[in-house]
């Protein structure tokens, strides 16, 4: 799987769009993107994933670039409820191979 | 669905003492898995299954670590002997070969060794 990187905190105000950058310069063409988040102390939780173009859910919106090597997972209004862990993870989408490799992630605090 | 179930929700051991973590996956999920999470090594998957059978158990630590499956609604996760070194909160998720990009985690045990 393709190695990501992402900074390791943010902030934002609450009400404002929260955007978070995630880099994955080797990613293959058969890899997807997906985010996960993780409030303190609960499991994580799936946010959204994409290939190529961008996606958007109720919870988020993914902006992929062209080139696909990096991508922003966009919360349009920020809540104080979404203050947590964003994981950006790389893998093939195939319906044999399930492992999901989390690294550091973002801390997003969102201030009041 | 009530989710994932995960038992006991904190355990509190001493050295050297058997520990057995329990889970149970949403019903119609064949994909279950385990994961550890510490400060030190973040979240690691451990090991999972897909319709019971263990399919990549690399992450598992050494053999003082054992998973099993035994059906569809239950698994387990067992330390013999327990290491302080082992305290952690320990995960287990699921998910289906359909919607397999989006796994489901249960709440976690949070394991301590003294």
């Amino acid at each position: 799987d393709a190695k990501t990187t992402q900074p390791p905190s943010m902030d934002c105000a609450e009400g404002r769009a929260a955007n978070l950058p995630c880099n994955h310069s080797t990613i293959s063409g058969n890899e997807y993107v997906y985010w996960y988040r993780q409030i303190h102390s609960q499991g994580p939780q799936y946010i959204i994933h994409g290939l190529k173009n961008n996606e958007t859910n109720e919870m988020a919106s993914l902006i992929i670039t062209e080139d696909r090597k990096s991508s922003t997972l966009i919360l349009p209004h920020a809540t104080l409820r979404d203050t947590a862990v964003y994981y950006c993870i790389v893998r093939m989408f195939s319906g044999g191979y399930q492992k999901v490799t989390f690294g550091t992630g973002t801390k997003l605090q969102v201030i009041p | 669905d009530a989710g994932v179930i995960q038992s006991p929700r904190h355990e509190v051991t001493e050295m050297g003492q058997e520990v057995t973590l329990r889970c149970k996956p949403i019903s119609g999920h064949d994909y279950l898995f385990w994961y550890r999470q510490t400060m030190m090594r973040g979240l690691e998957l451990l090991i999972y299954f897909n319709n019971n059978v263990p399919i990549d158990d690399s992450g598992m630590p050494e053999d003082r670590f054992s998973a099993k499956m035994p059906n569809a609604s239950f698994s387990t996760l067992k330390i013999q002997p327990s290491e302080p070194r082992d305290s952690a909160v320990y995960f287990c998720a699921s998910s289906s070969s359909d919607r397999n990009y989006e796994q489901y985690f249960g709440p976690g045990t949070r394991l301590t060794v003294t």
